[in-house]
C-alpha cells in the first residue's frame, strides 16, 4: 500500500518548456488535489478533482492545467513554464471529510 | 488571499514546554479544521481535527481549541519533545469537497 505516489521528485526545466507531473494513489480516493508549497506562503491550492473525470480551479490556478481520467491518477500539467512556478507541488487525496494524505512532493526548478 | 492567518510564524520552546499556535479564518462555510505536520523533505501529515461543533478536542499530546464565535483555532502541544520539531499548518476544509485552505504554517523548535 504505496499511499499517494508522485512522479518525478526533482525536476528542472527552462522557461518556456512543458512538463507532466504524476500523481497515483492507491486508497480509491474519490478527491484528488494539487498544491503548490512557497516558503512563508503555507500550501496554496492549484486544481482539484471530486471525482473521475471532474476537474475544479482552486486559489491559483493560472498556468497549470489538470486531468483525472481514471480514479486512480490526477494530472498536472505545466505548458509554457515560468519562472514563478518554480516550487514544491504537492498531491494530495481524500475521502470526504476525513483528511487528506500527501503525496512526498516534486521539487520543480524553472531557469 | 490568504483566508486562514496563522500565528507566529517561528517558535522555539524548551524541552517539557507547551507551544501554542494560532489561527484565524474568515470563511464560515468550512466545516473542518484540521492541524498537518511537517518534516524537512517530506509531505505534511494530518495530526489532528476538528469540528466547529467542538469546543476542544485531544489526542495524545496534542489538544485543539476552537472558539467559533471568534473565528480562531489553536493547537497546543503538551509536553514537548524535540522530535515534534517541525512545521505546524493549521487548515479549514469543506466536507462537500475535502478541498483545504492552509495557513502560512508556524516552524517549531523544541530545545533538549
Amino acid at each position: 500500500n504505496a499511499g499517494v505516489t508522485q512522479t518525478p521528485k526533482f525536476r528542472v526545466l527552462k522557461t518556456g518548456q512543458s512538463m507532466t507531473l504524476l500523481c497515483a494513489q492507491d486508497m480509491n480516493h474519490e478527491y484528488m488535489y494539487w498544491y503548490r508549497q512557497d516558503p512563508g506562503m503555507g500550501l496554496r491550492l492549484i486544481h482539484y478533482s471530486v471525482g473521475e473525470g471532474t476537474t475544479a480551479k482552486g486559489e491559483v490556478p493560472d498556468g497549470y492545467n489538470v486531468s483525472r481520467l481514471k480514479k486512480q491518477n490526477f494530472l498536472l500539467g505545466l505548458e509554457s513554464a515560468a519562472p514563478s512556478q518554480t516550487s514544491v507541488y504537492f498531491c494530495a487525496s481524500s475521502y470526504s471529510r476525513t483528511g487528506a494524505f500527501f503525496g512526498q512532493g516534486t521539487r520543480l526548478t524553472v531557469v | 488571499q490568504q483566508q486562514v492567518k496563522q500565528s507566529p510564524q517561528s517558535l522555539i520552546v524548551q524541552k517539557g514546554g507547551i507551544p501554542i499556535i494560532n489561527c484565524a479564518y474568515e470563511n464560515t462555510a468550512f466545516d473542518y479544521f484540521p492541524w498537518y505536520q511537517q518534516f524537512p523533505g517530506k509531505g505534511p501529515a494530518l495530526l489532528i481535527a476538528i469540528r466547529p461543533d467542538v469546543s476542544e478536542k485531544k489526542e495524545g499530546r496534542f489538544t485543539i481549541s476552537f472558539n467559533k464565535s471568534a473565528k480562531q483555532f489553536s493547537l497546543h502541544i503538551m509536553d514537548s519533545q524535540p522530535g515534534d520539531s517541525a512545521t505546524y499548518f493549521c487548515a479549514q476544509g469543506s466536507g462537500n469537497t475535502g478541498k483545504l485552505i492552509f495557513g502560512q504554517g508556524t516552524t517549531l523548535q523544541v530545545k533538549p
